[in-house]
């Protein structure tokens, strides 16, 4: 799995866009980046995943730069039930062998 | 069922002894994990259970440490001899087929040992 490097927090205020950044250099041509967050005291829960083109689900939005070498998790009006720690996870697409793994994240705070 | 399941929520055992901690995955998931999350930690991967393959232990931290899937479903993950170091919530997963990356996690149990 390509390493990906994430800012260990953010804050951000309620009802205004926050955007998560996560660097990954290294990524292959077949690696998808996949988002997941964990609420505190919850198991993660899955958000959305792109290979090369932005995408859009009812959670949030993926923005995935051309040369694919970094992304941007966007959530479009942060509330407080968004505070979470966010992962980002660059990894081959449902072919792998072994199972996902999670690095430390982004520890985001939505502020009142 | 609707969503993976994950029984007991919550577990206090003596040092020494042993526990089990069972798994219902979501119906028709081949692909199975556990995971372990110290306090303040990040997820620790465990064990991988992928369809009829055999099962990926790489994760499992000492032989102290089993899991069983019976009949592709349910999962039991046993620990024997706990450790006050093995308190954490311990975490499953599941997913519709093996290699997959998106995953469906269960609330946890939470294992204290005192």
């Amino acid at each position: 799995d390509a390493k990906t490097t994430q800012p260990t927090s953010m804050d951000c205020a309620e009802g205004r866009a926050a955007n998560l950044p996560c660097n990954h250099s290294t990524i292959s041509g077949n690696e998808y980046v996949y988002w997941y967050r964990q609420i505190h005291s919850q198991g993660p829960q899955y958000i959305i995943h792109g290979l090369k083109n932005n995408e859009t689900n009812e959670m949030a939005s993926l923005i995935i730069t051309e040369d694919r070498k970094s992304s941007t998790l966007i959530l479009p009006h942060a509330t407080l039930r968004d505070t979470a720690v966010y992962y980002c996870i660059v990894r081959v697409g449902d072919t792998g062998r072994r199972a996902l793994t999670f690095g430390s994240g982004t520890r985001l705070q939505v502020q009142p | 069922g609707a969503g993976v399941s994950q029984s007991p929520s919550n577990k206090v055992t003596e040092k020494g002894k042993d526990v089990e901690l069972r798994c219902d995955p979501i119906s028709g998931h081949t692909a199975l994990y556990w995971y372990r999350q110290s306090l303040g930690q990040g997820l620790e991967f465990l064990i991988y259970f992928q369809g009829n393959s055999a099962p990926d232990k790489s994760g499992l931290p000492s032989d102290r440490f089993s899991a069983e899937r019976t009949g592709g479903s349910v999962s039991t993950l046993t620990i024997q001899r706990t450790q006050q170091e093995d308190s954490a919530v311990y975490l499953c997963a599941s997913s519709f087929q093996t290699g997959a990356n998106v995953l469906t996690f269960g609330a946890g149990s939470r294992l204290t040992v005192l």
